[in-house]
């Protein structure tokens, strides 16, 4: 069964440093992995996603992420941190093949200025 | 840009009434899930639909659940007999294709069971 951890409920930067939000996965076959951001009231935004190709993946708003197969893992980083960027941040994953995305329980980024 | 639209925004019902939640997803796509949320927890899978039918259902989509596309835009979960359990962010989503493809969703319906 495919399962997604992230270690970190709450992550704080200051704005303009860098950000890292960590994710790791389990799937048993080549995964798809995706980033989501949830403001509040606000339904889940696509941020990114990774299926095949390069490593390092850019999406929206600065956001990138890097896929690593022998650490499992796909943490989402960005280089300079704003304020806006402060919301509540899911990994998640699907199997080559299977339908539904399997969460991580969120990471909230607090950006500080 | 596009996007998937939910209503009501909230929802409070009593115990063991139904409730039918409401979803027009993006146009021109073909899959449809429905996801929920509980305070403080992870998004849940609790069904996909595709051709008219259900694809996938977790175990959380028992008999109290169910879901249809009456017609050419609207995609609706209903719960027949509602608990205080179900109490809940439930969200839409809907994708042109999978499995590779990133699902859009939509604000969410908050439903509270009292």
């Amino acid at each position: 069964a495919q399962s997604v951890a992230q270690p970190e409920d709450q992550v704080n930067v200051a704005e303009g440093n860098p950000l890292t939000v960590k994710c790791t996965y389990s799937v048993s076959g080549n995964p798809y992995l995706f980033w989501y951001v949830q403001y509040p009231n606000r339904g889940l935004q696509f941020l990114l996603k990774y299926i095949t190709g390069d490593n390092l993946v850019k999406g929206s708003y600065g956001f990138e992420a890097e896929f690593n197969k022998s650490q499992t893992s796909f943490h989402l980083k960005k280089p300079s941190a704003l304020v806006s960027d402060s919301a509540l941040y899911f990994c998640a994953v699907r199997d080559v093949g299977n339908t539904p995305l399997v969460f991580g329980k969120g990471t909230r980024l607090s950006v500080i200025a | 840009e596009p996007e998937v639209t939910q209503t009501p925004s909230h929802q409070v019902t009593q115990m063991g009434q139904e409730v039918i939640l409401r979803c027009v997803p993006i146009s021109n796509h073909l899959y449809f899930y429905w996801y929920r949320q509980i305070l403080g927890q992870k998004v849940e899978f609790l069904v996909s639909f595709y051709n008219n039918e259900i694809s996938e259902k977790s175990e959380i989509f028992d008999d109290q659940f169910s879901v249809e596309r009456p017609d050419g835009s609207n995609f609706t979960l209903k719960i027949r007999s509602t608990k205080l359990e179900d109490s809940a962010m439930y969200f839409c989503a809907s994708s042109d294709s999978q499995p590779s493809t990133e699902q859009y969703f939509g604000p969410g319906t908050r439903l509270t069971v009292t």
